[in-house]
C-alpha cells in the first residue's frame, strides 16, 4: 500500500507567490526525495536529502529532511508558470533493491 | 540520442489481448524499473532489474511479465489486457539499486498512455 502521504493533493497559486508541501510517513526514511514531473514527461530528481535536519536548496526550491526522519518539505519562492507540474516525494524502505515509495503527488497551478 | 525511450507514446487495446510496452536506454545502467501512475495512487513499482536476466516483482506486479536479455532493453508486457491496467506506464533506470544518489538518481522516460477498453 501507500507509504508516503503527500499534501496539498492540488494547489492553485499566482505568480509570485510561495508555495510550501509536505510528506509524512508512519516509517522512518534514510532518504527524501522531491521529483517534479511536467506535463506529457517523466518525473525528474529536484532535490536529494540524506540526513535528519539538513535542508538543501536548488535554486528557489528549497527541501528539509524531518528531525523524525518521518517527514520533508519542498517550498518555492516566487512562483513562475513553469513551477506548473505534479511534485513528488519520494523516499525507499531500507535497503530493499529497488523500493522506492513515491507520495501521490502535489499538483501545482500557478496564474500569470 | 542519448537517454531513455518509451514506445509506443500511446496504445489503445482490447481487454484479453496481450501487449508489450517497449523501454530503451543508452546509458548502459545496470538497474530498469517499470512503475505505473494512476489518479489519486501517484507512482507504483511493477517490476524492477538489476541487470540482464535478473529482474523482481514490485508491489503491482500481476498481470504483468518482464524480460531483460540485454542491458539496454527492458520490454512489460501485459498478458490479458484488463481494464483496471489503463494507465501511463513509466520505465526508469539508474546507475544505482534504490535510485536514490544525487549522482546516479532515476531517469524517467516520457511514458507510454495505455487505454484497455
Amino acid at each position: 500500500g501507500q507509504q508516503l502521504n503527500q499534501s496539498p493533493q492540488s494547489m492553485f497559486i499566482q505568480e509570485g507567490e510561495d508555495v510550501s508541501m509536505n510528506c509524512t510517513s508512519s516509517s522512518i526514511f534514510n532518504t527524501w526525495l522531491w521529483y517534479k514531473q511536467d506535463p506529457g514527461e517523466g518525473p525528474v530528481l529536484l532535490i536529494a536529502l540524506y540526513k535528519a535536519g539538513e535542508l538543501t536548496s536548488n535554486g528557489r526550491l528549497t527541501a528539509q529532511f524531518g528531525i523524525t526522519r518521518k517527514d520533508s518539505f519542498l517550498n518555492i519562492s516566487a512562483s513562475i508558470p513553469s513551477d506548473v507540474g505534479i511534485y513528488f516525494c519520494a523516499g525507499p524502505r531500507g535497503s530493499t533493491l529497488g523500493r522506492l515509495y513515491f507520495g501521490r503527488g502535489t499538483q501545482l497551478t500557478v496564474w500569470p | 540520442d542519448a537517454g531513455i525511450t518509451q514506445s509506443p507514446r500511446y496504445k489503445i487495446t482490447e481487454t484479453g489481448r496481450q501487449v508489450t510496452l517497449m523501454c530503451h536506454q543508452t546509458w548502459s545502467h545496470s538497474y530498469m524499473f517499470w512503475y505505473r501512475q494512476d489518479l489519486g495512487h501517484g507512482l507504483r513499482l511493477i517490476y524492477y532489474s538489476a541487470a540482464a536476466d535478473i529482474t523482481d516483482k514490485g508491489e503491482v506486479s500481476d498481470g504483468y511479465v518482464v524480460s531483460r536479455s540485454k542491458t539496454e532493453n527492458f520490454p512489460l508486457t501485459l498478458e490479458s489486457a484488463t481494464r483496471s491496467q489503463t494507465s501511463v506506464y513509466f520505465c526508469a533506470s539508474s546507475e544505482s539499486p534504490s535510485g536514490t544518489g544525487h549522482n546516479s538518481p532515476l531517469h524517467f522516460g516520457n511514458g507510454t498512455r495505455l487505454t484497455v477498453t
